[in-house]
């Protein structure tokens, strides 16, 4: 069974853009959760996704907006990019929302903004 | 509100040295508590985990963790290190959030130990 895969790998962006990161989670699973991993802050929950629903959502200003489709894949969206968003973000997935128990991370996708 | 802290951001031992991770939590519930270990341009892997049952739990790797509530502490060790052992360590607690009502929960990270093994 493939992992969590994520794309791009590594972004490089400009103050002021935007950038769209996917993930897409074991098959079967259902929730998908974001995280962004910077050397000051750590770990950091975004948002979680289950059934094309946000299920959570964690202390990120609005410019960090996410989604989820059908077959369960999902998209995380910055706008307005500022220096501090270079970090790894991280996404994850599980059978069912909350399920922490059983919860499968992707290799991240590394955004550099300049 | 929920909270880890993992004592040492970084750690070095002797290969076949024991490894003694440090953590403490600070939860208003029953934690649900986790140890996932990262490697470099990699994502996380749980190693173990500890969800009310027994508190001395036994993940992959030879890696073991006892939870002590008197203490706050769930501690990584793991009796004999190996040089594939080295990567960063992180230490979560499951905390409840109040985003969509009762069961909403989101995981709350320690910083993260850095283990360097020592040929």
């Amino acid at each position: 069974k493939a992992g969590v895969t994520q794309t791009p790998r590594y972004l490089i962006k400009t103050r002021g853009q935007q950038v769209t990161l996917s993930c897409s989670p074991i098959s079967g699973h259902r929730s998908v959760s974001w995280y962004q991993q910077t050397p000051g802050q750590g770990l950091q929950f975004l948002f979680e996704y289950f059934s094309e629903t946000q299920r959570n959502k964690g202390n990120f200003p609005g410019r960090f907006s996410g989604r989820q489709f059908s077959n369960s894949r999902s998209e995380m969206n910055v706008s307005t990019l500022e220096l501090g968003d270079s970090a790894l973000y991280l996404c994850a997935s599980s059978l069912t929302s909350g399920d922490y128990n059983e919860q499968f991370f992707g290799p991240g996708t590394r955004l550099t903004v300049l | 509100a929920q909270s880890v802290t993992q004592l040492g951001s970084h750690v070095s031992v002797s290969e076949g040295a024991l490894v003694l991770l440090r953590c403490n939590y600070s939860s208003s519930v029953p934690p649900y508590l986790f140890w996932y270990v990262q490697y470099p341009n990699q994502g996380l892997q749980l190693l173990l985990k500890y969800t009310s049952a027994a508190t001395l739990v036994k993940g992959i790797n030879g890696f073991e963790a006892e939870f002590k509530k008197s203490e706050t502490s769930f501690h990584l060790t793991k009796p004999s290190a190996h040089m594939s052992d080295a990567a960063e360590y992180f230490c979560a607690v499951r905390s409840p959030t109040d985003y969509s009502g009762a069961g909403s929960y989101q995981l709350t990270f320690g910083k993260g130990t850095k283990l360097s093994v020592i040929p």
